[in-house]
């Protein structure tokens, strides 16, 4: 089955600064992936996603890039804010409908 | 803005005992999930309905849990007995029949002592 593996499990980063968070998928079928952010005591809550006929993905301050021949995608934050702290999931889904197979998540503290 | 519905919140049992937990998805729509979300991972598909039919429980431990959804609206997530190792965050999702999207309830988070 499909198995996702995400970079880094936390990432620090001072205020303004750029975010990016990695992602692999083992699944060459995978053609859905999400991110989702999940704050301290809160559910998870889409904030992007991506298409595997798309190659990029961009809202505000966030992007997503996927490289489907390499099977990852990435996930891009700029001026980062401190409300910006907190985990960030990316998930791959083989098709419409689907379960949704989660990385591990990424803890993102922006130090203000 | 429709959220899904999740209760209880937060739920303490000791184990051997019987939990219930209960979803209510955004309405309209045809595909519920289960996901179990062990602290400091990602949250793992239990099981999938899709209206009143189960479509994949492939990873649900089927000695214990077990889930319904009899009406294809609200849905039930049941564990007996209960073990330490259920301690957990239980996550509901909801997307529309045939969509990507998932929109996730707050879940409800069991402590087995």
């Amino acid at each position: 089955g499909e198995n996702v593996e995400q970079h880094p499990s936390t990432l620090s980063v001072q205020e303004g600064d750029s975010a990016v968070i990695k992602c692999t998928y083992s699944d060459s079928a995978s053609n859905y992936f999400p991110w989702y952010k999940q704050e301290l005591g809160k559910r998870p809550q889409l904030i992007i996603d991506i298409r595997s006929n798309v190659g990029e993905k961009k809202d505000q301050r966030i992007a997503v890039t996927l490289n489907k021949t390499a099977k990852h995608f990435s996930l891009h934050i700029t001026e980062t804010q401190p409300e910006d702290s907190a985990v960030y999931f990316c998930a791959a889904s083989l098709a419409y409908g689907n379960k949704l197979v989660f990385g591990a998540g990424t803890i993102l503290r922006v130090k203000s | 803005e429709a959220e899904v519905a999740q209760s209880p919140r937060y739920k303490i049992t000791e184990k051997s005992q019987a939990v219930a937990f209960w979803c209510d998805p955004i309405s309209g729509h045809a595909t519920l999930y289960w996901y179990r979300q062990i602290l400091g991972q990602g949250p793992e598909l239990l099981v999938q309905f899709q209206d009143e039919s189960v479509v994949d429980d492939s990873q649900l431990p089927k000695d214990r849990f077990s889930a319904e959804r009899l009406k294809g609206v609200d849905s039930t997530l049941k564990i007996q007995p209960a073990e330490l190792g259920d301690s957990a965050m239980y996550l509901c999702a909801s997307s529309l029949a045939g969509a990507d999207i998932q929109y996730f309830g707050a879940g409800t988070r069991l402590s087995v002592l």
